[in-house]
């Protein structure tokens, strides 16, 4: 059972430019939850999905930024005219249930904005 | 709103020691507490996770506390090796949210 699939793991853009970030759970999770950590920072929660539905947003920015989970392929978190302040670890976790407390975490990405 | 800390930001010990690292919550009405693992340039790894209701949870030679009404929590270390050296972060899950809020990390440095 592979674990929490990110890709890529590195992505360099420049300003201006589109990001995707791609994001398969484990098997039989249906639960994505996406962070970022910036550099010398924790982790701050972004946004929490259902599949083909977004529970929560509240650690979104307001622009720019936007998260799917389709019915079938990988969770994507998008980030239109990055800038260099996106660059960051982007991470993503999976569980199989909102009750269920354990989340696995990916290895996440890491984007570079120059 | 749920503030979590963790001090030291940086540990480095001789190989073999005993070693605690510490994390602090402001809001006690914690749902669980999870500490992980962070190697440079890669992912989180959950090492133990603390219910509410539980005191502490063992893993091997790792040995996590909780104490809610201090706002506190501990990850004990024993016989430490080179292996562990990574960065250790603390997360505080509230009530049935699922959110994690996260410490900053002791970055830990186990020498030779």
């Amino acid at each position: 059972n592979a674990g929490v699939m990110q890709n890529p793991r590195h992505l360099v853009r420049r300003r201006g430019q589109e990001a995707r970030l791609r994001c398969s759970p484990m098997k039989g999770h249906s639960h994505v939850y996406w962070y970022r950590q910036l550099p010398e920072e924790g982790l701050k929660f972004m946004v929490y999905l259902q599949k083909e539905n977004i529970i929560d947003e509240s650690g979104m920015p307001k622009e720019r930024f936007s998260a799917e989970f389709p019915k079938e392929g990988p969770s994507i978190l998008r980030i239109q005219q990055v800038v260099r302040g996106d660059s960051a670890a982007y991470f993503c976790a999976s569980s199989p249930s909102r009750q269920d407390p354990k989340a696995f975490f990916g290895q996440g990405t890491r984007l570079t904005v120059v | 709103k749920q503030e979590v800390t963790q001090i030291p930001a940086a540990l480095s010990v001789p190989e073999g020691e005993n070693l605690v690292l510490n994390c602090s919550f402001t809001d006690s009405a914690i749902y669980n507490l999870q500490w992980f693992r962070q190697d440079p340039g890669k992912g989180l790894t959950s090492l133990l996770l603390i219910q509410s209701s539980q005191r502490e949870q063992t893993s091997g030679r790792l040995n996590a506390s909780l104490d809610k009404s201090s706002g506190r929590s501990t990850l004990y270390i024993a016989a430490s090796q080179p292996g562990d050296s990574a960065t250790y972060l603390c997360a505080a899950s509230m009530d049935s949210n699922y959110q994690l809020i996260w410490g900053a990390g002791t970055k830990l440095i186990i020498k030779p």
